[in-house]
């Protein structure tokens, strides 16, 4: 099956700060998805992004299809971002979603 | 927006009890949704694709004689942990696919534990 790696494992940001997370995928996707899982695990769809880039506010996130790996950009973090944002892709089977491993994030004040 | 409805939050249960969690779509129809686990600290994991009225398709690894799944109508899928021991305790999360909106809509989860 597809392989997802995301990268940093874990990210300590001070309030502020800019930061970039990685996705790679091992095959071309139909889907991919970034989501925020906040501490009680509710999972928030932020970007549906199979390719191209998409802004929402202080959150962005570019997909580049033909290599392989999606970046979701966090500016001006803030203590609410903290959790973990995971990238999930689809392939072969619409909605089968296989996620990365998720980046920590704890944004400090 | 899409929601996703999943009920109980939480449950705590005896060792081989069954327990039943449901997921609903609220405002819109899913002729398809799916279930997975997450243990702490770690990633979710796909267990199976619930279809409104066939039966679902379970992967690799997951037994589906343990892990029941019943998709009745085009909003209500239920996941029946059946002889549930410790090793069962975890997170369940739903999603359903809100068909020509391209997202996956997730609900809030629910957190099983087997004493």
């Amino acid at each position: 099956g597809i392989q997802v790696e995301q990268s940093p494992p874990d990210l300590i940001l001070q309030e502020g700060a800019n930061s970039t997370l990685r996705c790679n995928f091992s095959d071309s996707v139909n889907n991919l998805q970034w989501f925020h899982q906040n501490p009680w695990g509710q999972l928030i769809n932020l970007f549906y992004i199979p390719s191209g880039t998409k802004q929402n506010g202080r959150l962005s996130a570019t997909t580049v299809a033909t290599e392989r790996y999606s970046l979701l950009y966090i500016s001006s973090s803030q203590t609410t971002d903290s959790g973990v944002y995971f990238c999930a892709v689809d392939s072969d089977s619409w909605g089968k979603l296989q996620f990365g491993a998720g980046t920590q994030v704890v944004v400090t004040p | 927006g899409a929601v996703v409805s999943q009920h109980p939050s939480r449950v705590i249960c005896k060792s081989g009890t069954s327990v039943k969690i449901e997921c609903r779509s609220l405002d819109f129809q899913a002729t398809t949704m799916f279930w997975y686990r997450q243990f702490p600290k770690q990633s979710l994991m796909l267990m199976a694709t619930s279809n409104e009225g066939s039966k679902a398709t379970y992967e690799q690894g997951v037994e589906k004689d343990k892990f029941l799944i019943n998709h009745a109508s085009l909003t209500l899928s239920t996941l029946t942990v059946t002889s549930a021991h410790p090793e069962d305790s975890s997170f369940y999360i739903c999603s359903a696919d809100n068909s020509g909106a391209n997202v996956l809509t997730f609900g809030a989860g629910s957190r099983l534990t087997v004493l």
